[in-house]
């Protein structure tokens, strides 16, 4: 039952701290996404990639986020530096088709900024 | 990009059939429809695609009148665990400048 895995689960660190999470997606998927989910802003697209290379990361604050897809089995989000807003559950998803295609989720990243 | 209205939360009990309505009015010729669903501290998972008419398998039907600007999740014989958020989304299957938007969801609580 292929799965896509997202580490760290839970992540709390202090405002400046730079923070990096992590995802594998599903083999054989080629099209990645990082979401970010708030109880105020719902859930959000920060950025996708297909076949390793970004598409479109309009969501995402340039000026401290950025994402890559060092192999194909590998996507990472950095924050740096982290601040109290950027507290929420980040999700990797994956596919094999474009953002419209069926996505698979992974079990998110909960971030605290303090 | 179509923008879609969903109700914020819908109530029902157990065994009944539950309708969710969704409406895109500005859909596109090749935007699909897309529901997923979310449990709490969980991803949202996909449940069912479609263009045009009918869909259905073995979780939802998924039923699209003639002229797309709407559409209606229907959930047979809902559980408690059937409780949980629902989205619609609406898009192009393969664009590139397209950008996702969940928006709030519907939050559907059953009822013993």
């Amino acid at each position: 039952d292929a799965r896509v895995t997202q580490t760290p689960r839970h992540k709390v660190t202090e405002m400046g701290q730079e923070v990096t999470m992590r995802c594998q997606p599903i083999l054989g998927h080629n099209t990645v996404f990082w979401y970010r989910q708030t109880m105020m802003q719902g859930l959000e697209l920060l950025a996708y990639f297909r076949n390793r290379a970004p598409l479109d990361d309009s969501g995402m604050p340039k000026d401290r986020f950025s994402a890559e897809m060092p192999d194909a089995t590998l996507a990472t989000l950095k924050i740096q530096p982290s601040e109290p807003r950027d507290s929420a559950v980040y999700f990797c998803a994956s596919g094999r088709m474009g953002p419209n295609g069926e996505q698979f989720f992974g079990p998110g990243t909960r971030l605290t900024v303090l | 990009l179509a923008k879609t209205t969903q109700p914020i939360s819908m109530d029902s009990y157990e065994g009944q059939e539950v309708n969710i309505t969704c409406s895109h009015n500005n859909i596109a010729t090749n935007d699909y429809i897309t529901w997923y669903q979310q449990f709490p501290s969980q991803g949202p998972r996909f449940i069912i695609q479609g263009y045009k008419t009918k869909v259905t398998n073995e979780v939802a039907s998924l039923f699209i009148p003639a002229d797309r600007k709407s559409s209606t999740l229907s959930l047979p014989r809902v559980s408690l665990s059937d409780t949980a958020v629902y989205y619609c989304l609406v898009g192009d299957m393969d664009s590139s400048a397209s950008k996702i938007i969940f928006g709030s969801g519907t939050r559907l609580s059953i009822r013993p």
